[in-house]
Formats: structure tokens, C-alpha cells, sequence
């Protein structure tokens, strides 16, 4: 079945550093890759999803790009603000049904 | 555009009662669904409805959960005889459609069973 796969269940980085999340999956079709963030108390809100046309999807300095190759959707930003810190959760959603399943989660702790 | 609702915010009980948990969401979305997070866990999904039919409800404990949406708006959630390990968010979402449209999620309700 499908299958998402967050490695790090803590990451701490220093404010001004890059972020990078990893994001692998398993999927029988060709899915849909979300990522959604989640503050304190809040609900997951949409972060970015994938493109079926290969544009690299931008938000808030985030980005992430779909590689099918290596099945993965790994979260990038240059520079990790202070504001960033929050549960980042990958999620996938295959073609044929409307199923969102999500991945462990990682906590991005940013850090003056 | 007002968002996901839910209702109540917080719910604390001792076990073997029970509690509903009811959600409305937004407006024209075909698609309903019921997550549970546990602490520290990412969202796990419960059941979903297409309209008023109910699409997968897998991993709803049959025996103590229920889930209806009787005319494909509103949805309530119900847990009788509920037990400690239920304590988690129960988060509601919605969305038009399939592929990647996205969900968007309300607040959540919280659940703590003692």
C-alpha cells in the first residue's frame, strides 16, 4: 500500500541556516505529495503540494521538488526563521482515490 | 470563505461514556474526513464520505466508533464506551474532488479520556 517516510523526527537549526526535511514514498500510482505544517495547537495547514507538471511549487520561501526517480519530496528553504518552528508533515495522496496519508512528522526547531 | 467547524473544542470524560464530535464543513465540498492524532503522531485517518456514502472507514474500531453524514453537508463522529487509549485530536477535513486537491482541516476537537 502507499507509504510515506519522514526520517527525522527532530530537526534544530540555527535561525539564518538552510532547511531541509526529507520526504520518501512507496506508491503503486503516480501520487499527489503534500506538505503540510502545523503550529502549536493549530490544525495542519497546506504548506505546498506537487505539480503534475513538474513545476517546483513555492511557498514562503519553501520549496520542494517531486522526484520520481528517487521517490522522494524533500522540504527546502535557504534561510529558517524563527517563525518557521512547527510539525511539518509530508503526505501523499494517490491518483485514484482521495486518501491523504500523512508521515510521522518532523519538528523544525528554530533556534536564535 | 468560512472554514472547517467543529465542535466541541475540548471534551474530557471518564471511561465508558461517551462524546460526539461534529463537524461542518466547507461549503460545496463533496469530500468529509475524520483524522485521529494521537500526541506526538501525525494525523491517521479514520473514515471519509464522498457525499452521504461512506468510502473507507477501515480503520474506524467498529465497536466503539461510528461515523454519519446523513445528507452529504454535516458529519458528527461517535465514540461509545470510550476508552484511555481514544485520548487524541480528532481533526475533520474537507475537499472537492480528488488527486490533488487539497484538504483543508478545522481546529480539531480534543479528547481526553481518564
Amino acid at each position: 500500500g502507499d507509504s510515506v517516510t519522514q526520517t527525522e523526527g527532530l530537526v534544530t537549526l540555527t535561525e539564518g541556516l538552510p532547511v531541509m526535511l526529507n520526504c520518501t514514498y512507496q506508491s503503486t500510482y503516480s501520487p499527489f505529495l503534500f506538505w503540510y505544517v502545523q503550529h502549536l495547537n493549530e490544525a495542519p495547514k497546506l504548506l505546498l503540494k506537487s505539480f503534475t507538471d513538474n513545476k517546483r511549487p513555492e511557498h514562503q520561501g519553501f520549496h520542494a521538488t517531486l522526484h520520481k526517480s528517487s521517490s522522494s519530496f524533500h522540504l527546502q528553504k535557504s534561510s529558517a526563521q524563527l517563525s518557521d518552528s512547527a510539525l511539518y508533515y509530508c503526505a501523499l495522496r494517490g491518483s485514484s482515490g482521495n486518501k491523504l496519508i500523512f508521515g510521522i512528522g518532523t519538528l523544525l526547531s528554530v533556534k536564535p | 470563505e468560512a472554514g472547517v467547524t467543529q465542535s466541541p473544542r475540548y471534551a474530557v470524560l471518564q471511561e465508558g461514556q461517551a462524546v460526539s464530535f461534529w463537524c461542518d464543513p466547507i461549503s460545496g465540498h463533496d469530500t468529509l474526513y475524520w483524522y485521529q492524532q494521537p500526541r506526538d503522531q501525525g494525523p491517521q485517518l479514520l473514515v471519509y464520505f464522498r457525499d452521504e456514502a461512506v468510502i473507507d472507514n477501515s480503520q474506524l474500531p467498529s465497536d466503539r466508533f461510528s461515523a454519519v453524514r446523513p445528507k452529504g453537508t454535516n458529519s458528527t463522529l461517535k465514540i461509545q464506551s470510550a476508552k484511555q487509549g481514544d485520548t487524541a485530536t480528532y481533526l475533520c477535513a474537507s475537499s472537492f474532488g480528488q488527486g490533488g486537491n487539497t484538504l483543508y482541516f478545522g481546529e480539531g476537537s480534543r479528547l481526553i479520556v481518564v
